[in-house]
C-alpha cells in the first residue's frame, strides 16, 4: 500500500515560516491534503489539491506538490499554529485514503 | 454549514461489535457528490481511515480493517453507521465521522470525536 512519510516534528520561531514535508512515491502525481489538529480536537482541512485553501483559513497557510515529496507552508507563524499536521492522499489504484504519520509543529 | 455528531457506547467488552452512529446535520446526506467517512486515532497516535459509504449503499474499506468493518447508511434519519466485530483493547480509539468530497478523497467537516474504550 501507498506510504506517506511527514517528519515527527517541526519547531519553528514565531513570525518566521514553518513548512512541513509529506514524502511519497511520486506524490506529485496525486492531489494532497493537509489537517491541522489541535489538542483534544477534531482535524480541520486546511489545505485540499494540493495548495487550495477552504474558506476562513488564513492566507499564511500554503501548500505544493511536486516530484517525490509535498509541502504545507506556513507563513508569518503565531502561537495559534502550534498543532499536529496530517498529510492525506487518496490512491486510485487501490481506492484507497492514506494519512500520513503526522507533524508536531512547536512554536518556540 | 453541515455539521457532523458521533454517538454510541463509549464502552465495549473484548470480542463484542463496536456500533457508532454519524448524524449529519444542516444538509441532506444524500444531497451532492459526497461519500461519508469513518476515521480513528488512538491515543498519542495517528489517523487511520476505516472506510466510506455513498448513499447508493456502495462502501469500501481499509484492507487492514475490511473482514470487521461494517458501514451502512440511513438516508431517512440523514445518519450513516460504523459497526467494528471482535474488538481488542487495539481497536480502543477515538472515532470520527467526516464528510468525504467524491473524487480526490478530502475530508471536510469532521465531527467532534468520540472515545471508544475496549475493556472488560
Amino acid at each position: 500500500s501507498y506510504v506517506l512519510t511527514q517528519p515527527p516534528s517541526v519547531s519553528v520561531a514565531p513570525g518566521k515560516t514553518a513548512r512541513i514535508t509529506c514524502g511519497g512515491n511520486n506524490i506529485g502525481s496525486k492531489s494532497v491534503h493537509w489537517y491541522q489538529q489541535k489538542p483534544g480536537q477534531a482535524p480541520v482541512l486546511v489545505i485540499y489539491y494540493d495548495s487550495d485553501r477552504p474558506s476562513g483559513i488564513p492566507e499564511r497557510f500554503s501548500g505544493s506538490n511536486s516530484g517525490n515529496t509535498a509541502t504545507l507552508t506556513i507563513s508569518r507563524v503565531e502561537a495559534g499554529d502550534e498543532a499536529d499536521y496530517y498529510c492525506q492522499v487518496w490512491d486510485s489504484s487501490s481506492d484507497d485514503v492514506v494519512f500520513g504519520g503526522g507533524t508536531k509543529l512547536t512554536v518556540l | 454549514q453541515v455539521q457532523l455528531q458521533e454517538s454510541g457506547p463509549g464502552l465495549v467488552k473484548p470480542s463484542q461489535t463496536l456500533s457508532l452512529t454519524c448524524t449529519v446535520s444542516g444538509g441532506s446526506i444524500s444531497s451532492g457528490s459526497y461519500y461519508w467517512s469513518w476515521i480513528r486515532q488512538p491515543a498519542g497516535k495517528g489517523l487511520e481511515w476505516i472506510g466510506r459509504i455513498y448513499t447508493s449503499g456502495s462502501t469500501n474499506y481499509n484492507p487492514s480493517l475490511k473482514s470487521r468493518v461494517t458501514i451502512s447508511v440511513d438516508t431517512s434519519k440523514n445518519q450513516f453507521s460504523l459497526k467494528l466485530s471482535s474488538v481488542t483493547a487495539a481497536d480502543t480509539a477515538v472515532y470520527y465521522c467526516a464528510r468525504v468530497m467524491a473524487g480526490e478523497h478530502w475530508f471536510d467537516p469532521w465531527g467532534q470525536g468520540t472515545l471508544v474504550t475496549v475493556s472488560s
